[in-house]
Order: structure tokens, then sequence, then C-alpha cells
């Protein structure tokens, strides 16, 4: 069945250093990727999204980029800040919607 | 605006009872997904729904988990003969449609302990 695999599950950043999680998925007829940002005992909130079209997308801090022929795709923090601390999911959406497992990301002082 | 709501926000149950969560999703929103949420297995799709019809995927085999939609923005997600294993944050998620690639709104999730 369709699969979407987050790596790595734990990542540890020094303060204003980048941070980068990427994310693989199976079915190919995926065509939207979302990203989502959950802090402890919150909802997941939408952090950024990237559809099939296009190969990378920019908001300030945040950027995603896709490759669709190899069927991976990558979030990518910069200038990290002890806010971004949080888990994050990628997810892959073609007539539903596939979680990965989530990254804890630190930020460390 | 309205968002998505659920309740309880925490429920406690002996095992071996079943238990409902209900979810109201956003008005309009035509697609609802329940998740399972726990620190091991991130988040697994339950059920998801499109309009009235229900379309189950269950990761469970045994079946117990099972969700209703009276009405379109209200859902409840039934879990029968619960297990300790069932312990997890639930969580439910609408959009508008599944293909018009359109994010999906969450609420705070229920928390549930089997005991």
């Amino acid at each position: 069945g369709e699969n979407v695999e987050q790596h790595p599950s734990t990542l540890s950043v020094q303060e204003g250093d980048s941070a980068v999680i990427k994310c693989t998925y199976s079915d190919s007829a995926s065509n939207y990727f979302p990203w989502y940002k959950q802090e402890l005992g919150k909802r997941p909130q939408l952090i950024i999204d990237i559809r099939s079209n296009v190969g990378e997308k920019k908001d300030q801090r945040i950027a995603v980029t896709l490759n669709k022929t190899a069927k991976h795709f990558s979030l990518h923090i910069t200038e990290t800040q002890p806010e971004d601390s949080a888990v994050y999911f990628c997810a892959a959406r073609d007539d539903k919607i596939i979680f990965g497992k989530g990254t804890r990301l630190h930020i460390l002082p | 605006g309205a968002g998505v709501s659920q309740s309880p926000r925490y429920k406690v149950a002996k095992r071996g009872r079943d238990v409902a969560l209900r979810c109201d999703s956003i008005s309009g929103h035509v697609t609802l997904y329940w998740y399972r949420q726990t620190l091991g297995q991130g988040s697994e799709v339950l059920t998801y729904s499109q309009s009235d019809a229900q379309r189950d995927k269950s990761g469970r085999p045994s079946g117990r988990f099972s969700a209703e939609r009276p009405e379109r923005s209200v859902s409840t997600l039934k879990i029968q003969r619960t297990e300790q294993g069932d312990s997890a944050v639930y969580l439910c998620a609408s959009n508008l449609l599944n293909r018009d690639n359109q994010p999906q709104h969450f609420g705070d999730g229920t928390r549930l302990s089997i005991l």
C-alpha cells in the first residue's frame, strides 16, 4: 500500500543553524505535499505545502523542495529559533492523505 | 471562524468497554479523517469519509474501529472492546475535497486512556 517514510525521527540543531527533514513516498500519483508542525499538546498546524507542478517553494525561513522523479521531498528551516522546537510531519496525498511518522526537532541554545 | 472541534478532550475508560469520540468539522468540508497518534507510530489513519459515504480504512484487522457521520459536519468514532493499546490521542481533520489540494484542518484531539 501507499507509504510515506520520514527521516530522521529526532533531530537536534544548534540555534541559528539549519534543519533538514526528508520524506519519500511510494504512490507516484501523489500530487500534494503538506508539512505540519505540532507543538506539545496542540493540534497539527500547516506550515507550508507544495503541489506536484512546483519543484521548490519558500516562505521566509521555511522552504520545501520536491523531486517527483525520485519521489522525495524535503523541509528546510534556516536560522532556527527556539520556537521551532516541535514535531514536524510530512504528508503526501492523491486520493487520501498519508503521513510520515514525524520528526522531533530540538533547537539547542 | 469556527474550526474543527473534538469532544471530550480527555477520556478514561476501562479495558473492554466501548467508547465514542465526537468531531464537529468545518461547515462545507466534505472529507473527514480520523487519526490515531502515538509517540512511536506517529499519525495513523483510522478512517476517512467523503460526504455521506463511509470509506473505512481501519488499521486494526479486528475492525473494532468505525466512524459514523449522522450529519455532514459531525462524525463519531466508535471503538469497540477497547484494549490498552488503544490509549492514544485521536485527531479529527477535515478538508473541502480530497482532490482539490487543500490542507487539512485539525481538531485539538481527544486523549484516550484505557485502564
